[in-house]
């Protein structure tokens, strides 16, 4: 099983540009999320989903948009990238009951210059 | 709202030492708490879980302790190894939420 997969692995924006951060998950898990790690902290919830077709915010949605068409896939859109954007992007999934430990990606290690 | 903190940001141990991670939380309504380990470069990884019935729960090398009274839970690495440096989180889970919220995370580093 390859878990979840997030592409690209890095990346370096120029402030203003857009991007979308890719994540794939094959373990058929309701619950997908997405989460910034800055440096020295915990995790931050950007958006969540519990199924297809349905998304909502977490504690730092602005600057970014999801959606969420299928299962499988949970790609997060950064318009108008902003330095205060530069972070490391971890996406999730969880069992379809939602209560049990998530599962990560390796990350995507986003600079915005 | 739910915060979750963790009392120490770096820890050193000795190899064979055993370790001792806190993790405090506020909301009194969490009833689910994981911890998770993220080694340098990769996403956090799932150790161990413990449901707020409980108050201890071992897995391999492993402990959890939950003290629901003071909202504090900690885990217990028994004789560290090099292998067991990394970043430490706990998350919490308040009921009727599925979404977890996380800790600042505590450095561990291990000294051969």
């Amino acid at each position: 099983n390859a878990g979840v997969t997030q592409t690209p692995k890095f990346r370096i924006l120029k402030i203003g540009q857009s991007m979308t951060l890719q994540c794939a998950q094959d373990m058929n898990h309701n619950y997908m999320y997405w989460y910034r790690q800055d440096p020295g902290m915990g995790l931050k919830l950007i958006y969540y989903s519990v199924g297809a077709g349905i998304t909502d915010k977490g504690e730092v949605p602005n600057g970014y948009n999801v959606s969420r068409s299928t299962t499988e896939d949970f790609p997060l859109r950064l318009e108008l990238a902003a330095p205060s954007q530069t972070s490391v992007y971890f996406c999730a999934s969880s069992y379809p009951a939602g209560g049990a430990e998530a599962f990560f990606g390796q990350g995507t290690r986003l600079t915005v210059v | 709202g739910e915060s979750v903190g963790l009392h120490l940001p770096t820890l050193s141990v000795q190899e064979g030492d055993n370790s001792i991670i806190n993790c405090a939380y506020s909301n009194s309504a969490s009833d689910y708490f994981i911890w998770y380990k993220q080694e340098s470069g990769k996403g956090p990884q799932f150790i161990i879980d413990i449901r707020s019935n409980m108050d201890k729960r071992q897995g391999q090398r492993v402990t959890v302790l939950l003290n629901k009274t003071v909202k504090h839970l900690s885990l217990q690495i028994a004789a560290t190894q090099p292998g067991d440096s990394a970043v430490y989180f706990c998350a919490s889970r308040a009921g009727g939420s599925y979404i977890p919220t996380f800790g600042r995370g505590t450095s561990l580093i291990v000294h051969p």
